[in-house]
């Protein structure tokens, strides 16, 4: 079975700097994928960034940058250049495949306040 | 494109009515998936559907039941509501793409509550 952990359940970071947010998990597969999605106070969930297992480069988006450590087995979220706009709920996800499906297994989430 | 779209946006209802949750997306997605979220949980997974008229369980079937006659259209209904399925719950779809790749577009969401 796929576990994701993700230990902070806060996080504070200054406008303009940049933040990790943590994300480790626990699989028996050799190829998954690995997801971010961004959840703020409105509800919707907005897809982020994605890893596959099998990508040598780290995932980039715009000021989204996915830190791929695969023996360590963790994909931390990098936010450069915080903006207020970023604070939210973020969740790390990763896909899997169970019976016929493409399942997502999600963290508890991390909540990302941005100060100004 | 409206995207994911949900129905009902909020409910409120007593303990042992029953009622039905309607998802529709226009995306054309095979793929369709129900989730619900509690506080510090993060999404769980109902129930799924890879295709018009076949569905599967999830992590937390119990107590939901589910059906897509129509490929845009995935149903959740509670039967016999009770206090502990008070959530948000969380309707999704995907295409199907090579397995890794399961980028899930979301509906905004219905809040149930169960009194």
């Amino acid at each position: 079975a796929q576990k994701i952990t993700q230990t902070q359940p806060g996080m504070f970071v200054q406008e303009k700097e940049a933040v990790t947010l943590d994300c480790t998990y626990d699989t028996s597969d050799q190829s998954y994928g690995l997801f971010w999605y961004k959840q703020p106070s409105s509800g919707e969930m907005i897809f982020l960034i994605y890893q596959g297992s099998y990508d040598e480069q780290n995932a980039t988006e715009g000021r989204y940058s996915l830190n791929f450590q695969k023996a360590r087995k963790s994909a931390n979220l990098v936010i450069s250049a915080s903006q207020l706009g970023d604070s939210a709920m973020y969740f790390c996800a990763m896909s899997s495949l169970s019976g016929s499906a493409r399942q997502l297994t999600f963290g508890s989430g991390t909540q990302l306040t941005v100060l100004p | 494109n409206a995207g994911v779209t949900q129905t009902p946006k909020f409910r409120v209802l007593k303990t042992g009515q029953s009622m039905t949750l309607l998802c529709a997306q226009d995306m054309n997605h095979e793929y369709m998936y129900w989730y619900r979220q509690d506080p510090g949980m993060g999404l769980r997974l109902i129930h799924y559907s890879v295709g018009e008229g076949t569905t599967a369980k999830g992590e937390v079937p119990d107590g939901y039941n589910v059906s897509r006659l129509k490929k845009q259209n995935f149903l959740l209904g509670l039967e016999s509501a009770a206090p502990s399925q008070t959530s948000v719950y969380f309707c999704a779809s995907s295409y199907s793409l090579g397995w890794l790749y399961n980028e899930q577009f979301f509906g905004p969401g219905t809040r149930l509550t169960v009194l």
